[in-house]
């Protein structure tokens, strides 16, 4: 166990539904991270929080809704998804917001979207 | 574009052989991290060796990092079955950025 925990560890949903991920750190990090895993694609890193403040949003469509109320919490609110946002995501932790320090991930969230 | 790349995409051994693989990254470094990733799961960190480092060791694993070619790899020596995975390099520049991975299949 990696001290990071994502529920639920997997999730079908239609197009017009509204989910949320959710992901949790027992490390005391200051840092959490949202990459999206697709099949045969590299590991896209989608939003950074440092300090519970957003750093980093990489050109993220607007279904995707991050919100993180602390340190140690991060949500990915999902709404009106596409089929080809189906994937692997993965939340991930690190002592601070450097982007360049060690991360530490959960066991993501597998996500289809009907 | 993205920072790591790893060759090969795949890699097919024996129990007991040696597994190689390497990482290319395009642009200069604070360090590189090799991460391992069951299927399905969350990414295991393995290593980190500094820009200022040339090989590194932890366990049965050996890292090498040289920056002239903008290149490291990835050793594990002595393979098990239990090393079946699918292992990444994270480029450190101004933010951590992984390649495609390569899979690893250890044959017992």
């Amino acid at each position: 166990e990696t001290g990071v925990t994502q529920t639920p560890r997997h999730l079908v949903m239609g197009m017009t539904n509204k989910k949320s991920l959710k992901c949790e750190q027992h490390l005391g990090h200051n840092a959490m991270y949202w990459y999206k895993q697709s099949a045969k694609k590299p590991l896209e890193l989608m939003f950074v929080y440092n300090f519970k403040e957003q750093t980093e949003n990489n050109s993220v469509p607007s279904r995707f809704s991050p919100e993180c109320p602390n340190s140690s919490h991060l949500f990915l609110h999902l709404h009106t998804l596409q089929p080809e946002d189906s994937a692997l995501y993965l939340c991930a932790s690190s002592q601070d917001g450097s982007l360049t320090d060690t991360q530490y991930f959960g066991p993501g969230t597998r996500l289809t979207v009907l | 574009s993205q920072q790591g790349e790893e060759d090969p995409q795949a890699l097919s051994i024996q129990e007991g052989e040696n597994a190689t693989m390497n990482c290319s990254y395009k642009t200069s470094i604070n360090n590189l991290q090799w991460y391992r990733q069951n299927s399905g799961r969350g990414l295991v960190h393995l290593i980190l060796i500094r820009s200022n480092e040339r090989e590194k060791h932890s366990g049965r694993l050996r890292v090498t990092l040289d920056t002239s070619k903008k290149s490291s790899s990835l050793l594990i020596t002595a393979s098990r079955a239990a090393d079946t995975a699918s292992y990444f390099c994270g480029a450190a520049g101004n933010k951590l950025t992984f390649g495609g991975g390569t899979r690893v299949l250890v044959k017992p």
